[in-house]
């Protein structure tokens, strides 16, 4: 089992619908958790990140984190198709110089 | 800010020959730099980790000696692919991380599409 599973997808929504992404992990010491936004053939960009477990909202992005299920999900609002991307989540652990250990990728096509 | 290049962001080089693709942090000093690579809807995967001024860390299953990463100066990494083949064509991408800054910043450069021939 690897540490981070991420279903690739791809996940073709209409414009304006609700996207959820998700993740689940199995190493219980990760407590960081961001999620990264992809474009073709781009370095990734930060998008969000979450320290333990919690909401965390920022514009029309959401980011849940539940510890106790090992389960985190990404959450868009009002989708664009300036929203079509691979959608990367990553998380870390204390020591190791907090180096994140990344899901696949979620290759999300929002179409008008 | 936290702008990171790579050059060159793409190349193709026969079988054999040697690569060297640069990343620099072009407005903030980067004490660490993390190289990576990406095969096509796969995830990133670490091969190394290096600190200004020391050798790098490599990734268990990472040949030190086929990818040469140097990081001499705080705002510029090289990462050499040497004798290249063609299962070492591939996504590579950089990423930068600041002193003092939070443990899950790190900022990406654009990647380098490597084709060998």
């Amino acid at each position: 089992q690897k540490e981070v599973e991420q279903d690739p997808g791809p996940l073709s929504v209409p414009e304006g619908a609700i996207v959820s992404l998700n993740c689940t992990y199995s190493n219980s010491a990760f407590q960081y958790f961001m999620w990264y936004r992809q474009y073709s053939r781009k370095g990734p960009e930060l998008l969000m990140y979450t320290y333990s477990s919690g909401n965390k909202e920022d514009g029309r992005f959401t980011a849940q984190v539940d510890k106790s299920s090992k389960y985190i999900s990404l959450f868009i609002r009002d989708s664009q198709p300036s929203d079509s991307a691979t959608y990367l989540c990553a998380m870390s652990a204390p020591g190791g110089s907090y180096i994140p250990t990344f899901g696949r990728g979620t290759s999300l096509i929002v179409h008008p | 800010g936290a702008v990171v290049s790579q050059h060159p962001s793409w190349v193709i080089c026969k079988s054999g020959t040697s690569v060297k693709i640069e990343c620099r942090s072009l407005d903030f000093q980067a004490t660490t730099m993390f190289w990576y690579r990406q095969f096509p809807k796969q995830s990133l995967m670490l091969m190394a980790t290096s600190n200004e001024g020391s050798k790098a860390t490599y990734e268990q299953g990472v040949e030190k000696d086929k990818f040469l990463i140097n990081h001499a100066s705080l705002t510029l990494s090289t990462l050499t692919v040497t004798s290249a083949h063609p299962e070492d064509s591939s996504f590579y991408i950089c990423s930068a991380r600041q002193l003092g800054q939070a443990n899950y910043e790190q900022y990406f450069g654009p990647g380098t599409r490597l084709t060998v021939t």
